[in-house]
């Protein structure tokens, strides 16, 4: 078993949706909770993380830990086209970095 | 630039030669990460350096693949005797200490192994 599981997708939905994205993990020594975004051909880069259970909004990016299921959540609310890209989570352990497998996103004009 | 920088961006290699990928990290940054990242899969943690500590290897996925890192900074990924199934985007990072710190990601090496 891995230790941060991602569905994959592709997920797409149209312009406007509210788009959900899930992990789970299996490590109760995870502390922080990070989400990544890659554009095609690019680099990760870092959208939001956040410490502990609760939720965490950024715009119309909200992060949610319940760590009681080991679980997290990053909600897009009115999705864009500009937000089509594959979505990473990762938790930190170790000084390195553990990535789930990242949901590709397509939003539909 | 600012930014992680990667080299070469593309390389096509016949199998069984050696291939060696760069990694120009941000100034000033302590930790160094290289993750492989293969098609439509998430990134696969290869090696991490942190300071003049020893590097963690544990992601190496066998003895063909090395790391080093010279005077802290940059980082040369090396892959001997290539195989087909080395085919994917080697993607560094670098980041400062601490657990919450963002890793700031080059735009990879996109390795073809022909």
């Amino acid at each position: 078993q891995k230790e941060v599981e991602q569905d994959p997708g592709p997920l797409s939905v149209p312009e406007g949706a509210i788009v959900s994205l899930n992990c789970t993990y299996s490590n109760s020594a995870f502390q922080y909770f990070m989400w990544y975004r890659q554009y095609s051909r690019k680099g990760p880069e870092l959208l939001m993380y956040t410490y502990s259970s609760g939720n965490k909004e950024d715009g119309r990016f909200t992060a949610q830990v319940d760590k009681s299921s080991k679980y997290i959540s990053l909600f897009i609310r009115d999705s864009q086209p500009s937000d089509s890209a594959t979505y990473l989570c990762a938790m930190p352990t170790g000084g390195k970095l553990i990535f789930g497998q990242g949901t590709e996103l397509s939003v539909k004009p | 630039g600012a930014g992680v920088s990667q080299s070469p961006s593309n390389k096509v290699t016949e199998k069984g030669k050696d291939v060696e990928l760069r990694c120009d990290p941000i100034s000033g940054h302590t930790a160094l990460y290289w993750y492989r990242q293969s098609l439509g899969q998430g990134l696969e943690f290869l090696i991490y350096f942190q300071g003049n500590s020893a590097p963690d290897k544990s992601g190496l996925p066998s003895d063909r693949f090395s790391a080093e890192r010279t005077g802290g900074s940059v980082s040369t990924l090396t892959i001997q005797r290539t195989q087909q199934e080395d085919s994917a985007v080697y993607l560094c990072a670098s980041s400062g200490t601490g657990l919450n710190t963002e890793a700031f990601f080059g735009q990879g090496t996109r390795l073809t192994v022909v």
